[in-house]
């Protein structure tokens, strides 16, 4: 167990509808990063985020947004789902420190768009 | 941006082989080089990293090793056992903030 939660396990929705993944960071850890996994695919970067401040940004579509809250929680918005976003969303989590900053990645959260 | 290649996707050696996964970046400003584990349905999980003012690093049968000239880094894993079959991803960043991926080599420890 790394440490880091994410909910719901699996989310089940139809086009055109918006979900909402939520993360919980390890105890002290300031950074949250989220990855979208498609059907044997590589892990693709979407957005980290550092103490509630957006700090870099990759391939995450206009219909994504995150955000990152006082209590260090984050939380991904999927709005007009198409099919093509079904995939498993992994959040990780790091210290941020200068010496030390290994990602510990969540369970993940399997989106499944009909 | 960042490109990260790894190779090859597929991998199958014999239990108690070595097995070696290749990745090329093309940031020479990439200064952290972790790899990860993923088994079936699970979450990817660090075994080692290593930093740009490293050439090597060495966990018991697990290695890593960084050409910055190259720009490539290779993970080695000698005396394979069956429960190292699954994917092994290598991804680069510089500084922490966006990281990337390769592909995946899928590996496959036959008994």
């Amino acid at each position: 167990d790394s440490g880091v939660t994410q909910t719901p396990k699996h989310l089940i929705t139809a086009t055109g509808q918006r979900v909402t993944l939520r993360c919980s960071p390890r105890s002290g850890d300031l950074s949250v990063y989220w990855y979208q996994q498609s059907l044997d695919q590589g892990l693709q970067f979407l957005i980290q985020y550092y103490n509630g401040e957006e700090r870099a940004k990759g391939n995450i579509l206009e219909r994504f947004s995150a955000q990152q809250f006082p209590d260090l929680h984050s939380e991904l918005n999927l709005s007009s789902l198409e099919l093509g976003d079904s995939a498993l969303y992994f959040c990780a989590s790091s210290v941020r420190a200068e010496q030390t900053d290994t990602q510990y990645f969540g369970p993940g959260t399997r989106l499944t768009v009909l | 941006g960042e490109n990260v290649e790894q190779h090859p996707s597929t991998l199958s050696v014999q239990e108690g082989d070595s097995a070696v996964i290749k990745c090329t970046y093309s940031d020479s400003a990439s200064n952290y080089f972790p790899w990860y584990k993923q088994e079936l349905g699970k979450r990817p999980q660090l075994i080692i990293d290593i930093r740009s003012n490293v050439g090597e690093k060495k966990d018991q049968r697990i290695a890593v090793t960084l050409n910055k000239t190259a720009k490539h880094f290779s993970l080695h894993i000698t005396e394979t056992q069956p429960e190292d079959s699954a994917v092994y991803f290598c991804a680069a960043t510089h500084n922490f903030n966006k990281f990337y991926f390769g592909s995946g080599t899928k590996l496959n420890v036959k008994p």
